[in-house]
């Protein structure tokens, strides 16, 4: 079973619009951490951001910001006023203290901003 | 500070032929990983180490593929004999993390592997 579920493949907006991309996980942990990762077209591979499972509060960071609520188990990312050096693809992830740290990304979403 | 170092950068090799990526973890982290990357298939993880032994390899793909990690601040994954169909990018990253303490992983830039 999927533990990190993106069912956004693809995303386009136009510059200076705001978008979310979501992420749905699944765990049975109580102690669990999330993670936003962004790759842009030159590949490397970015972190964002981190948050534990006990801290639910919402973060923001510039034009970023992330929603994390337990009851539905999602942690989703918003940026606001999207620009084109946004563009990249951008991955949720997940680490449970019970299976030895082990990382679990999803699938990704390629995000397109237009000019 | 260095980051993750990965090479080769770019390698481009005859099926048939031994690929070998190599790994430096950033001073003082104990846990690495390997990843693979593909259009296909994502991110996936092929292997981790933590404090130089192999924890959970079990994303392997066949037995031409092998990781070693003989001290802590060196990684290999090595693909033999190699196939088209192991084309891929190839990350390692590390983490400073022990037991209980799950922070980001850090990754290099990655070795993208072309396999004629």
């Amino acid at each position: 079973a999927q533990k990190v579920t993106q069912a956004q493949t693809e995303i386009s907006v136009v510059e200076k619009e705001d978008v979310t991309l979501d992420c749905v996980y699944e765990t049975r942990d109580t102690t669990y951490y999330l993670f936003w990762y962004k790759q842009p077209p030159s590949g490397e591979l970015v972190f964002l951001i981190r948050r534990n499972s006990f801290d639910e509060q919402n973060e923001i960071s510039g034009r970023y910001s992330w929603n994390f609520q337990k009851s539905t188990s999602s942690f989703n990312f918003t940026i606001t006023a999207s620009q084109v050096v946004d563009s990249a693809v951008y991955f949720c992830a997940l680490s449970e203290e019970n299976t030895g740290n082990q990382f679990y990304f999803g699938t990704g979403t390629s995000l397109t901003v237009i000019p | 500070d260095a980051g993750v170092i990965q090479s080769p950068r770019h390698e481009v090799t005859e099926m048939g032929q031994e690929v070998t990526l190599r790994c430096k973890p950033i001073s003082g982290h104990n846990s690495l990983f390997w990843y693979r990357q593909t259009m296909m298939r994502g991110l996936e993880l092929l292997i981790y180490f933590n404090n130089n032994v192999p924890i959970d390899d079990s994303g392997m793909p066949e037995d031409r593929f092998s990781a070693k990690m003989p001290n802590a601040s060196f990684s290999t994954l090595k693909i033999q004999p190699s196939e088209p169909r192991d084309s891929a990018v190839y990350f390692c990253a590390s983490t400073p993390r022990g037991p209980s303490n799950t922070g980001e992983l850090f990754f290099g830039e990655g070795s993208r592997l072309t396999v004629l």
